[in-house]
């Protein structure tokens, strides 16, 4: 199993484009999760899902879109680039909603001038 | 929302001695999950506690769950240069994992 996989590995963007981080698990994992981190701040969830076609926000939403079509692949778009928005992107995969370890991806460093 | 505090934010330790990271949640968890970054790395999972009182050990690592399932804490004997790295606590609330900002562990020889 390849696990979670991710792409890019690195991007820069100019402020207002556009773009998908892709991310795909091949471990039929019902629960997917998109994290950014920033340093001294740890991991602020962005948007899950718990199953194809339901995507949920989490505590950091705004400027980023996602859905979730199929069990594999979640990603995540932004819409509009913002330097705030310069950051690590970590998708992260488990099996369930509880008591289930989760599975992060190797990561996305964006940068937006 | 669920808030998970983490301290200290840095430990530098001197290899061979100990140290203990906390974990501090505003709400009762239903359980707390630990992971750790090595530098230049992604989280990986290190273990889950889910019982009040619980304590779990690996090898050098012991992780301890509070009795009212609201802190937890992580506790390293003899530190080595492999404990290099952030730990991060990460409590369960509905369905999302809310993580703390983490502890940068880093190890003079």
């Amino acid at each position: 199993n390849a696990g979670v996989t991710q792409t890019p590995k690195f991007q820069v963007l100019k402020t207002g484009q556009s773009m998908t981080l892709q991310c795909a698990q091949d471990m039929n994992h019902e629960y997917m999760s998109w994290y950014r981190q920033d340093p001294g701040m740890g991991l602020r969830l962005i948007h899950y899902s718990v199953g194809a076609g339901i995507t949920d926000q989490g505590e950091v939403p705004n400027g980023y879109n996602v859905s979730r079509s199929t069990t594999e692949d979640f990603p995540l778009r932004l819409l509009s680039a913002a330097p705030s928005q310069t950051s690590v992107y970590f998708c992260a995969s488990r099996a369930g909603s509880y008591l289930y370890e989760q599975y992060f991806g190797p990561g996305t460093r964006l940068t937006v001038t | 929302g669920q808030q998970v505090m983490q301290i200290p934010q840095y430990q530098h330790v001197q290899e061979g001695e100990d140290f203990t990271t906390y974990c501090n949640s505003s709400t009762t968890l239903s359980n707390i999950q630990w992971y750790k970054q090595r530098p230049g790395g992604h989280p990986v999972f290190l273990i889950q506690l889910v019982k009040s009182g619980e304590v779990k050990k690996q090898k050098r690592l012991t992780f301890q769950f509070g009795e009212a399932k609201k802190n937890s804490s992580l506790h390293i004997t003899a530190t080595q240069t492999t404990d290099v790295g952030t730990y991060f606590c990460a409590g369960q609330d509905d369905y999302k994992l809310s993580f703390g900002a983490g502890t940068t562990v880093t190890v003079r020889a």
